[in-house]
């Protein structure tokens, strides 16, 4: 199976602020990586597909890589960022999840 | 407006079965791909089982295979998850989602929620 790594696991950041997250794969998954925001007690949102198409998303989110290395980066951080963001691979059945980072706003 | 609406989840005991059923409207749901995904409570996400449009190919998660099964009933626009054999480690909050090319899930239903215990 293909292990997806996040870090950091969380994290505290003002509005305003520039985040980035990474996401690291075991093997190389081309660009088969796509990034979802959770909010408490609510589904995932798919933000970003194939690693930097964006999917109807505000255009500060960002994201790239390829192979075995990604980075979902969110400029001037806005108050409803808040959340958790996974990372999920599709290149390889089981199409694992990162375990999360939890974002924060100070 | 693309909706999916997860029905089945409640309370059952170790060892027992559940159906989930998960209604599409809103999109053609027969060329598309569905997936379930749990999330247990505080955990993160897990993709447990896909199934491809057709319903000719079925995959699932090691933790749940052989004990689960997916279906599709596409002139009821509805996605199924058989579960068996529950176990504690079960209890999760059940997704279904669409799977678009390339394999990202790009909606999501609102959960319904497995409890295993006695």
């Amino acid at each position: 199976d293909i292990q997806m790594t996040q870090s950091p696991s969380s994290l505290s950041a003002s509005v305003g602020d520039s985040v980035t997250i990474a996401c690291r794969a075991s093997q190389s998954i081309s660009n088969y990586l796509h990034w979802y925001q959770q909010k408490p007690g609510k589904a995932p949102n798919l933000l970003i597909y194939s690693a930097s198409s964006f999917n109807g998303i505000p255009s500060r989110f960002s994201g790239s890589g390829s192979g075995t290395h990604f980075t979902l980066t969110i400029y001037s951080l806005q108050p409803e960022d808040f959340g958790t963001y996974y990372c999920q691979q599709s290149y390889s059945m089981p199409y694992t999840f990162g375990q999360g980072t939890k974002l924060e706003i100070k | 407006e693309v909706q999916l609406v997860e029905s089945g989840g409640g309370l059952v005991q170790p060892g027992g079965s559940l159906r989930l059923s998960c209604a599409a409207s809103g999109f053609t749901f027969g060329p598309y791909a569905m997936s379930w995904v749990r999330q247990a409570p505080g955990k993160g996400l897990e993709w447990i089982s896909s199934i491809s449009a057709g319903g000719a190919e079925a995959y699932f998660a090691d933790s749940v295979k052989g004990r689960f099964t997916i279906s599709r009933d596409d002139s009821k626009n509805t996605l199924y998850l058989q579960m068996n054999s529950l176990r504690a480690a079960d209890t999760a909050i059940y997704y279904c989602a669409k799977w678009m090319d390339g394999g990202a899930l790009d909606y999501w239903g609102q959960g319904t929620l497995v409890t295993v215990s006695s």
